[in-house]
């Protein structure tokens, strides 16, 4: 089954500057590769996804890229602010069906004013 | 709407007891997950129903768990009998089959002691 390795498990960066999470996969048959974000006592919500026909997608200061062949993908946010501070998780899955989500381990960030 | 809702969001027992959780997706939604949330094991997918039928039960640890959904607007994961390896946060997220993202309730907090 699909397996999905994360780096970094913490990461701090000073407020403004950017902060990159990095995401492999093992299976070469997902094609969907959505990231959440998960506050303190809440659950999960998501921030931006992409799809394996994309090698890149932008959503303000928010961007995933793709990489197929190595099959890895990051999450780049840049201009930090004190709100991003969460912890991020990763995910893979089949775009078909339920999409049966496969999550990274998560990275906790913390944005230092 | 109000989201997808979960209760209790705080559950404490002891060894032994049965535990029940309880979830209303998100008015429409076709796709109800569980998800069990530790430190060790991150977020792991447990179940999930299409159309209120049980789909994959893969990700269920033990025949102690068991999960229903009666009708659309309910579903229920039951853990009998308990145990301290049972404590965990357990989330129930609903999708629609039109689009991707899946929408996380809060959370219920299993502490069994």
């Amino acid at each position: 089954g699909e397996n999905v390795e994360q780096h970094p498990s913490t990461l701090s960066v000073q407020e403004g500057d950017s902060a990159v999470i990095k995401c492999t996969y093992s299976d070469s048959a997902s094609n969907y590769f959505p990231w959440y974000k998960q506050e303190l006592g809440k659950g999960p919500q998501l921030i931006i996804d992409i799809r394996s026909n994309v090698g890149e997608k932008k959503d303000q200061r928010i961007a995933v890229t793709l990489n197929k062949t190595a099959k890895h993908f990051s999450l780049h946010i840049t201009e930090t602010q004190p709100e991003d501070s969460a912890v991020y998780f990763c995910a893979a899955s089949m775009m078909q069906g339920a999409q049966k989500l496969v999550f990274g381990q998560g990275t906790r960030l913390t944005i230092n004013p | 709407d109000a989201g997808v809702i979960q209760s209790p969001r705080h559950e404490v027992t002891e060894m032994g007891q049965e535990v029940t959780l309880r979830c209303k997706p998100i008015s429409g939604h076709d796709y109800l997950f569980w998800y069990r949330q530790t430190m060790m094991r991150g977020l792991e997918l447990l179940i999930y129903f299409n159309n209120n039928v049980p789909i994959d039960d893969s990700g269920m640890p033990e025949d102690r768990f068991s999960a229903k959904m009666p009708n659309a607007s309910f579903s229920t994961l039951k853990i009998q009998p308990s145990e301290p390896r049972d404590s965990a946060v357990y989330f129930c997220a609903s999708r629609t089959s039109d689009y991707n993202e899946q929408f996380f309730g809060p959370g219920t907090r299993l502490t069994v002691l």
